[in-house]
């Protein structure tokens, strides 16, 4: 069966800190791994990783992907009160052509 | 705006009553999806549309039906709603079956009672 599973389920952290956010995959025939913010509402694209290895970077926020490993983890250094927000992983199965979400970390970032 | 536009954004149903979420996308995208999410569930997908006039099931469509009515619209229905299907549900479209270019509507809140 195709999973998703993203750990920690809930993060408390304050301004400042940094924060490693974990995703974990077992999908049949691995196309694309994604991640995306959601705050109130829809969720926001973040990035699309294909390649091991190769970092991807915008502002405070960095992922990488680990094919070896099945995983990939998302960064966020300096830690804002704006990035609270539920961070959501999604990997694509070339397979039927489906993506599968994670169920999601919930960071929360105190002044 | 440019986007995904969903409505309602609430809604609550008795057991047994029919209703229609109805998505519309102004960006000239080939693909439409609806999504639930649930808590401890993460997104799970219900249905997609590929391109106008075809549709095809995802990880969890049953008690649902959708029609792709042209090239912006993208509807759900429920025929019979369940208590199990209290969810909030998103409409999503992407010029392509890539992620990349996943644009999310904004949700509706749905409630079985």
């Amino acid at each position: 069966e195709d999973k998703v599973v993203q750990s920690p389920l809930s993060l408390v952290v304050h301004e400042g800190d940094t924060v490693t956010l974990n995703c974990s995959y077992e999908v049949t025939n691995f196309r694309s791994l994604l991640w995306y913010k959601q705050e109130k509402k829809a969720p926001t694209f973040l990035f699309m990783l294909t390649s091991s290895g190769i970092e991807k970077k915008s502002g405070r926020l960095s992922s990488i992907l680990d094919k070896k490993e099945l995983s990939s983890i998302l960064n966020i250094t300096a830690t804002q009160t704006g990035d609270s927000a539920i961070y959501l992983c999604a990997v694509e199965s070339a397979t039927g052509n489906q993506f599968y979400f994670g169920t999601g970390t919930s960071l929360t970032v105190i002044p | 705006n440019a986007g995904v536009t969903q409505t309602p954004k609430f809604q609550v149903l008795k057991t047994g009553q029919s209703m229609t979420l109805q998505c519309a996308q102004d960006m000239n995208h080939n693909s439409m999806y609806w999504y639930r999410q649930d808590p401890g569930m993460g997104l799970r997908l219900i249905y997609y549309s590929a391109s106008e006039g075809t549709t095809d099931k995802g990880e969890v469509p049953n008690g649902y039906n959708v029609s792709r009515l042209n090239k912006r619209e993208f509807s759900l229905r429920l025929e019979s709603a369940a208590p199990s299907q209290t969810s909030v549900y998103f409409c999503a479209s992407s010029q392509d079956r890539s992620g990349y270019g996943y644009t999310f509507g904004s949700g509706t809140r749905l409630t079985v009672v």
